[in-house]
Protein backbone atom coordinates (compact mmCIF):
# COMPACT_ATOMS: atom_id res chain seq x y z
CA UNK A 1 0.00 0.00 0.00
CA UNK A 2 1.56 3.58 -1.25
CA UNK A 3 2.22 5.65 1.31
CA UNK A 4 2.98 9.82 1.03
CA UNK A 5 4.92 11.88 3.72
CA UNK A 6 5.13 15.23 3.53
CA UNK A 7 8.59 17.33 5.38
CA UNK A 8 9.91 20.55 5.46
CA UNK A 9 10.14 23.13 7.10
CA UNK A 10 7.06 24.89 8.34
CA UNK A 11 7.69 28.74 8.63
CA UNK A 12 9.77 30.53 5.59
CA UNK A 13 10.04 34.15 5.46
CA UNK A 14 8.46 36.81 2.83
CA UNK A 15 10.10 37.06 -0.77
CA UNK A 16 11.66 33.48 0.18
CA UNK A 17 11.28 30.15 -1.47
CA UNK A 18 9.48 27.21 0.14
CA UNK A 19 11.23 23.53 -0.11
CA UNK A 20 8.82 20.65 0.40
CA UNK A 21 9.76 17.05 -0.20
CA UNK A 22 7.50 13.77 -0.38
CA UNK A 23 8.39 10.47 0.71
CA UNK A 24 7.00 7.50 -1.58
CA UNK A 25 6.72 4.36 0.50
CA UNK A 26 5.17 0.91 -0.40
CA UNK A 27 5.38 1.44 -4.25
CA UNK A 28 7.80 3.00 -6.93
CA UNK A 29 7.94 6.43 -7.63
CA UNK A 30 8.28 4.97 -11.43
CA UNK A 31 5.08 3.30 -11.37
CA UNK A 32 2.38 4.79 -14.01
CA UNK A 33 0.98 7.57 -11.99
CA UNK A 34 1.49 11.29 -11.70
CA UNK A 35 2.80 12.91 -8.76
CA UNK A 36 0.93 15.91 -7.28
CA UNK A 37 1.40 18.93 -4.93
CA UNK A 38 -2.02 20.44 -3.91
CA UNK A 39 -2.47 23.28 -1.11
CA UNK A 40 -5.64 24.53 0.35
CA UNK A 41 -6.05 27.93 2.54
CA UNK A 42 -9.09 28.97 4.24
CA UNK A 43 -9.54 31.71 1.78
CA UNK A 44 -9.05 29.94 -1.40
CA UNK A 45 -9.89 26.54 -0.64
CA UNK A 46 -8.37 23.37 -2.12
CA UNK A 47 -5.63 24.15 -5.34
CA UNK A 48 -3.92 22.16 -7.45
CA UNK A 49 -0.07 23.41 -7.60
CA UNK A 50 1.09 20.91 -10.46
CA UNK A 51 2.43 17.24 -10.62
CA UNK A 52 5.13 15.71 -12.34
CA UNK A 53 5.75 12.13 -14.25
CA UNK A 54 8.48 9.80 -13.68
CA UNK A 55 10.12 10.62 -16.91
CA UNK A 56 10.64 14.42 -15.35
CA UNK A 57 7.43 15.47 -17.39
CA UNK A 58 5.85 18.50 -15.60
CA UNK A 59 2.60 20.26 -15.89
CA UNK A 60 1.94 23.74 -13.93
CA UNK A 61 -1.33 25.46 -12.63
CA UNK A 62 -0.69 28.58 -15.11
CA UNK A 63 -1.27 30.68 -11.63
CA UNK A 64 1.87 29.59 -10.23
CA UNK A 65 3.91 28.82 -13.01
CA UNK A 66 6.48 31.34 -12.67
CA UNK A 67 7.06 30.45 -9.04
CA UNK A 68 6.97 26.72 -9.04
CA UNK A 69 9.24 24.13 -9.92
CA UNK A 70 8.74 20.50 -9.24
CA UNK A 71 11.33 17.41 -9.10
CA UNK A 72 11.94 13.98 -8.44
CA UNK A 73 14.71 11.79 -7.16
CA UNK A 74 14.20 8.34 -7.96
CA UNK A 75 17.12 7.19 -5.95
CA UNK A 76 15.55 8.35 -2.97
CA UNK A 77 11.72 7.58 -4.22
CA UNK A 78 10.79 11.18 -3.14
CA UNK A 79 9.58 14.51 -5.13
CA UNK A 80 9.63 17.81 -4.30
CA UNK A 81 8.21 21.14 -4.33
CA UNK A 82 9.91 24.50 -4.88
CA UNK A 83 7.90 27.78 -4.73
CA UNK A 84 9.34 31.01 -4.64
CA UNK A 85 8.64 34.92 -4.35
CA UNK A 86 6.59 33.67 -1.17
CA UNK A 87 3.95 36.29 0.24
CA UNK A 88 1.15 35.39 2.83
CA UNK A 89 -0.83 33.96 0.09
CA UNK A 90 1.33 31.31 -0.05
CA UNK A 91 0.66 30.21 3.78
CA UNK A 92 -1.65 26.77 3.66
CA UNK A 93 -1.46 23.06 4.28
CA UNK A 94 0.21 21.58 1.77
CA UNK A 95 -0.57 17.93 0.43
CA UNK A 96 1.40 15.87 -2.00
CA UNK A 97 -0.89 13.46 -3.72
CA UNK A 98 -0.43 10.17 -6.22
CA UNK A 99 -2.84 11.12 -9.90
CA UNK A 100 -3.86 7.55 -10.74
CA UNK A 101 -4.78 6.40 -13.84
CA UNK A 102 -8.14 4.66 -14.47
CA UNK A 103 -8.96 4.28 -17.67
CA UNK A 104 -7.86 8.03 -18.36
CA UNK A 105 -10.18 8.45 -15.58
CA UNK A 106 -7.71 10.61 -13.27
CA UNK A 107 -7.65 10.87 -9.36
CA UNK A 108 -6.46 11.32 -6.59
CA UNK A 109 -6.34 8.07 -4.49
CA UNK A 110 -3.24 8.25 -1.97
CA UNK A 111 -2.72 11.58 0.07
CA UNK A 112 -0.05 12.63 2.47
CA UNK A 113 -1.37 14.06 5.74
CA UNK A 114 -0.48 17.36 4.53
CA UNK A 115 2.50 19.72 6.12
CA UNK A 116 1.60 23.54 7.44
CA UNK A 117 3.67 25.92 6.02
CA UNK A 118 3.25 29.87 7.61
CA UNK A 119 4.83 32.83 5.44
CA UNK A 120 5.60 35.30 8.32
CA UNK A 121 9.30 37.46 9.12
CA UNK B 1 -9.61 27.31 -16.08
CA UNK B 2 -12.76 25.82 -15.45
CA UNK B 3 -14.42 26.67 -12.54
CA UNK B 4 -16.21 23.88 -10.40
CA UNK B 5 -19.59 25.37 -8.49
CA UNK B 6 -21.03 23.35 -5.23
CA UNK B 7 -24.19 23.98 -4.14
CA UNK B 8 -25.22 23.64 -0.95
CA UNK B 9 -22.02 25.37 0.65
CA UNK B 10 -23.75 23.69 4.16
CA UNK B 11 -25.96 21.94 4.96
CA UNK B 12 -26.91 20.03 8.44
CA UNK B 13 -29.04 16.74 8.42
CA UNK B 14 -29.26 13.99 10.79
CA UNK B 15 -28.37 10.27 10.94
CA UNK B 16 -30.54 8.75 8.81
CA UNK B 17 -31.27 11.31 6.19
CA UNK B 18 -30.38 11.06 2.36
CA UNK B 19 -28.42 13.75 1.37
CA UNK B 20 -27.52 15.47 -2.02
CA UNK B 21 -24.50 17.63 -2.88
CA UNK B 22 -24.36 18.94 -6.40
CA UNK B 23 -21.25 20.24 -8.70
CA UNK B 24 -21.69 22.51 -11.78
CA UNK B 25 -18.38 23.05 -13.96
CA UNK B 26 -18.13 26.11 -16.03
CA UNK B 27 -17.96 23.84 -19.61
CA UNK B 28 -18.64 20.28 -20.29
CA UNK B 29 -16.27 18.05 -18.76
CA UNK B 30 -17.78 14.56 -19.65
CA UNK B 31 -17.41 12.64 -16.95
CA UNK B 32 -14.06 13.61 -15.51
CA UNK B 33 -15.17 14.43 -12.15
CA UNK B 34 -14.24 13.29 -8.56
CA UNK B 35 -15.74 13.45 -4.67
CA UNK B 36 -13.61 13.96 -1.77
CA UNK B 37 -14.50 14.09 2.21
CA UNK B 38 -12.43 16.22 3.96
CA UNK B 39 -12.34 15.52 7.82
CA UNK B 40 -10.48 18.33 10.02
CA UNK B 41 -7.21 17.41 10.71
CA UNK B 42 -6.82 15.10 7.76
CA UNK B 43 -6.33 14.91 4.06
CA UNK B 44 -9.05 14.39 1.57
CA UNK B 45 -10.07 10.60 0.84
CA UNK B 46 -11.30 9.89 -2.75
CA UNK B 47 -14.85 8.79 -2.97
CA UNK B 48 -15.91 8.70 -6.00
CA UNK B 49 -14.02 9.07 -9.20
CA UNK B 50 -15.25 9.06 -13.08
CA UNK B 51 -18.84 10.63 -11.60
CA UNK B 52 -19.78 7.39 -10.82
CA UNK B 53 -17.26 4.80 -9.33
CA UNK B 54 -17.31 3.80 -5.92
CA UNK B 55 -13.17 4.02 -4.89
CA UNK B 56 -12.85 0.34 -3.57
CA UNK B 57 -13.30 0.46 0.12
CA UNK B 58 -15.73 3.04 0.55
CA UNK B 59 -19.31 2.58 1.57
CA UNK B 60 -21.97 2.05 -0.96
CA UNK B 61 -24.20 4.36 0.34
CA UNK B 62 -21.92 6.94 -1.35
CA UNK B 63 -23.29 7.29 -5.31
CA UNK B 64 -22.71 9.36 -8.08
CA UNK B 65 -24.11 10.66 -10.78
CA UNK B 66 -23.99 13.04 -13.69
CA UNK B 67 -22.34 13.96 -16.86
CA UNK B 68 -21.43 17.40 -19.31
CA UNK B 69 -21.68 19.84 -16.87
CA UNK B 70 -23.94 18.96 -13.83
CA UNK B 71 -23.20 16.37 -11.22
CA UNK B 72 -24.29 14.86 -8.08
CA UNK B 73 -23.18 13.29 -4.73
CA UNK B 74 -26.02 11.36 -3.06
CA UNK B 75 -25.42 9.59 0.65
CA UNK B 76 -28.50 7.61 0.90
CA UNK B 77 -28.37 7.03 4.69
CA UNK B 78 -26.21 9.04 6.81
CA UNK B 79 -23.84 7.98 9.23
CA UNK B 80 -22.08 9.38 12.02
CA UNK B 81 -18.89 9.55 10.63
CA UNK B 82 -20.51 11.14 7.45
CA UNK B 83 -20.49 14.51 8.74
CA UNK B 84 -17.32 16.16 7.19
CA UNK B 85 -16.96 18.58 4.15
CA UNK B 86 -17.04 17.30 0.39
CA UNK B 87 -15.37 18.71 -2.46
CA UNK B 88 -15.84 17.99 -6.48
CA UNK B 89 -12.40 18.29 -8.65
CA UNK B 90 -12.73 18.25 -12.16
CA UNK B 91 -9.57 16.26 -14.36
CA UNK B 92 -11.19 17.16 -17.40
CA UNK B 93 -8.08 19.53 -18.15
CA UNK B 94 -5.32 21.12 -15.94
CA UNK B 95 -5.31 22.76 -14.02
CA UNK B 96 -7.75 20.48 -12.04
CA UNK B 97 -9.67 22.87 -9.88
CA UNK B 98 -12.08 21.88 -6.80
CA UNK B 99 -15.02 22.99 -5.72
CA UNK B 100 -15.29 25.09 -3.01
CA UNK B 101 -16.95 22.46 -0.73
CA UNK B 102 -19.51 21.21 1.25
CA UNK B 103 -19.64 21.17 4.80
CA UNK B 104 -21.99 18.58 6.18
CA UNK B 105 -23.17 19.18 9.42
CA UNK B 106 -25.30 17.59 12.49
CA UNK B 107 -28.77 19.13 12.85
Amino acid sequence: QVQLQESGPGLVKPSGTLSLTCAVSGGSISSNNWWNWVRQSPGKGLEWIGEIYHSGSTTYNPSLRSRVTISLDKSKNQFSLKLSSLTAADTAVYYCARKRDNNYYYNMDVWGQGTTVTVSS
Amino acid sequence: DIRMTQSPSSLSASVGDRVTITCRASQTITTYLNWYQQKPGKAPNLLIYGAVSLQSGDPARFTGSGSGTDFTLTISSLQSEDFATYFCQQTSSAPYTFGQGTRLEIK
